[in-house]
């Protein structure tokens, strides 16, 4: 049972424009979202996060959206860099306990290629 | 700073052989240890993940074990590997609740 879906296994947009990356839920105990990117060869690298109290979180280039009512959120680059190609996870998490781990379930990523 | 490493970068095995893969952290002490593996066209599945010295929980049943015998060492194991046990593996740490930060992987074939 797949909680994170990322339905596009792949995207590619020209340099300069907007890249919309999509994520959906299913989990309605989900209240923690975040973003990872990973480059071939290394591990994932945590990108933006979101708490479910928020429906928006920016971070210079980066903002992600988040609309709970649809269990939704996506991942906006804009402008997108040829440097900004990679594969792209969305992850959530549920009942953050400080101090205590965390289970973060992945989706299955979206590949982004960049035209320069 | 902290950093995590993780080896071999990759690794070929013969099914039926045994498995020890090693990660460590530093710059950091307690933190959370996870094991996620990544099989082909899936996301990371967590497999295993620590709090504590000597505290591991499973989160999948598997051919697989992980122990944690220093507090920033995480190793993950099999004593026969199968084909299935095939994949991308990741290591990784969080200092609580905070976001993980990964390792660079072990990308192990089973032959």
């Amino acid at each position: 049972d797949q909680q994170v879906k990322q339905n596009s296994p792949s995207l590619s947009v020209q340099e300069g424009r907007i890249s919309i990356l999509n994520c959906d839920y299913t989990n309605s105990m989900f209240d923690y979202f975040l973003w990872y990117k990973k480059y071939p060869a290394e591990g994932p690298t945590f990108l933006i996060s979101i708490s479910s109290i928020k429906d928006k979180n920016e971070d210079g280039r980066f903002t992600v959206f988040l609309n709970k009512s649809a269990k939704h959120l996506s991942l906006h680059i804009v402008p997108s860099q040829p440097g900004d190609s990679a594969v792209y996870f969305c992850a959530a998490s549920a009942n953050r306990v400080s101090g205590g781990y965390q289970k973060v379930t992945f989706g299955t990523g979206t590949k982004l290629q960049v035209i320069p | 700073s902290q950093t995590i490493h993780q080896w071999p970068a990759t690794l070929v095995q013969p099914v039926g052989s045994p498995l020890s893969l090693e990660c460590t952290v530093e710059g950091t002490s307690n933190p959370n240890l996870y094991w996620y593996r990544q099989a082909a066209g899936r996301g990371l599945q967590l497999l295993f993940y620590s709090v504590g010295i000597g505290q591991i929980s499973s989160e999948v049943p598997q051919n697989l074990s992980a122990s944690r015998p220093q507090d920033r060492q995480f190793i993950l194991s099999s004593k026969k590997l199968l084909l299935s046990d095939s994949g991308f593996y990741l290591c990784a740490w969080s200092p609580g609740s905070a976001p993980l930060h990964f390792g660079n992987g072990t990308r192990l074939t089973v032959t």
